[in-house]
């Protein structure tokens, strides 16, 4: 089985600065990873998955991931917070021949003005 | 455009009675999910299927079904609602090419059981 953990349910930043947010994952066997997104009052909408392509993922809106097996992370990371990056972002896994996810708790961003 | 709906959006109910949540989607995608969303513990997966006939239970399926007649729709039944199923739920497809495949989510339907 796998699971997800993210570090921080609530990451506050300025706009302007790093936005950081942390996932860690376990899985048996080689995950595939994804960020998705979540705006007030709306569904899930995909920023970026790591499919074992490449360990450095770019996604839109300047959000990318990078996949470190030693240290079993996905943190996903831009570089300059937009006021519009306010919201609720879920790391998942999926692994094996499964095609379900199973997703982290969450972390609400905010950005300050 | 294709996309995946969801009805209703908004749902008050009393507990005991039984509920259905509608989840339509128009990309021929053959898998198709439900999760329920609570505070603290993201999405949990209730049910899925892989196509038409074909259901499976998640991690949160007690008191939950569902039934796939055709590639479109995967409806979600409460046999008997409880307070404890109030939550936001969310129906999601994806196509059949594996575990890589991107999830595509409809906008939730809120349910209240009072």
């Amino acid at each position: 089985a796998q699971s997800v953990t993210q570090l921080g349910s609530h990451v506050s930043v300025s706009e302007g600065a790093l936005v950081l947010l942390r996932c860690n994952y376990s899985s048996s066997v080689p995950p595939y990873l994804f960020w998705y997104v979540q705006y007030p009052n709306q569904g899930l909408q995909l920023l970026l998955k790591y499919t074992s392509a490449a360990t450095l993922v770019k996604g839109i809106n300047g959000f990318e991931a990078e996949f470190k097996k030693s240290e079993t992370s996905f943190h996903l990371t831009k570089p300059s917070a937009h006021m519009s990056d306010a919201a609720e972002y879920f790391c998942a896994v999926s692994a094996g021949s499964a095609r379900q996810l199973t997703f982290g708790s969450g972390t609400q961003l905010t950005v300050l003005p | 455009d294709a996309e995946i709906t969801q009805s209703p959006r908004h749902k008050i109910t009393e507990t005991g009675r039984q509920v259905t949540l509608a989840c339509h989607q128009t990309w021929n995608h053959n898998n198709m999910f439900w999760y329920r969303q609570d505070l603290g513990h993201g999405l949990r997966l209730i049910h899925y299927s892989y196509g038409v006939q074909d259901t499976n239970k998640g991690e949160v399926s007690d008191g939950y079904s569902v039934s796939r007649s055709n590639t479109e729709d995967l409806p979600l039944t409460l046999e008997s609602a409880a307070s404890s199923q109030t939550s936001v739920y969310f129906c999601a497809s994806s196509f059949n090419r594996g575990p890589s495949d991107t999830q595509y989510f409809g906008p939730g339907t809120r349910l209240t059981v009072l």
